[in-house]
């Protein structure tokens, strides 16, 4: 079965501060896609930042990164210098080559306090 | 540019009634899905194509219908509204390389649908 576990069903950080995000996953694959996608409550989902499993190098946008361990199906997201508008539940999800079925965690609701 | 459009943005249903949620893309993609998302349980996949004419059930595909006429537009029927099916639904699309999606999936608004 291929699952995605996010453990942190909320969480709180400072402005301007540093919060980590934890994602694992599995699957038997070694073809994948993994995703962060954040879901303000405008509701609309959007992506946060993406990585390739073939990879090693963690990809990075701007304030967000990723640390991306494969033998441990790790996947967790960092944000740096939080800002105010990154309150929104966050969502880890993967998606296999041979699979057209994406997983998504149950989310994490991140709220920045001023 | 349009992207991804999801209609209606809210309905509310009775028990047995049946509806269509609209779903279209103006960006060529082949690859289109329909999620549910239920609190505390992220979003599941309802059905998916790969392109006109190809659909395939995803998680959740139970008490829903859906076609592929066009890529286009990929349309999700409720044939017989239950309360069980009171969720949000996102409607999504991406490319397909044919070697999994190789990029990322855009999202419509998503419909808050109530069923009494």
């Amino acid at each position: 079965a291929q699952t995605v576990t996010q453990s942190q069903p909320e969480m709180s950080v400072q402005e301007a501060e540093t919060v980590t995000l934890s994602c694992t996953y599995d699957t038997s694959e070694s073809n994948y896609y993994l995703f962060w996608y954040k879901q303000p409550p405008s509701r609309q989902m959007i992506l946060v930042i993406r990585q390739e499993a073939y990879k090693q190098q963690n990809a990075t946008e701007n304030r967000f990164s990723v640390n991306f361990q494969k033998a441990a199906k790790s996947f967790s997201l960092k944000i740096s210098d939080s800002q105010l508008g990154d309150t929104a539940m966050y969502f880890c999800a993967f998606i296999t080559y041979n699979n057209n079925d994406m997983r998504f965690g149950a989310g994490t609701r991140l709220t920045v306090k001023p | 540019n349009a992207g991804v459009t999801q209609t209606p943005k809210f309905q509310v249903l009775k028990t047995g009634q049946s509806m269509t949620l609209q779903c279209a893309q103006d960006m060529n993609h082949e690859y289109m899905s329909w999620y549910r998302q239920d609190p505390g349980m992220g979003l599941r996949l309802i059905h998916y194509s790969v392109g006109a004419g190809i659909t395939d059930q995803g998680e959740v595909p139970n008490g829903y219908n859906v076609s592929r006429s066009t890529t286009e537009d990929f349309p999700l029927r409720l044939l017989s509204a239950a309360p069980s099916q009171t969720s949000v639904y996102f409607c999504a699309s991406s490319y397909w390389g044919g070697r999994g999606p190789n990029t990322e999936a855009f999202f419509g608004q998503g419909t808050r649908l109530t069923v009494v």
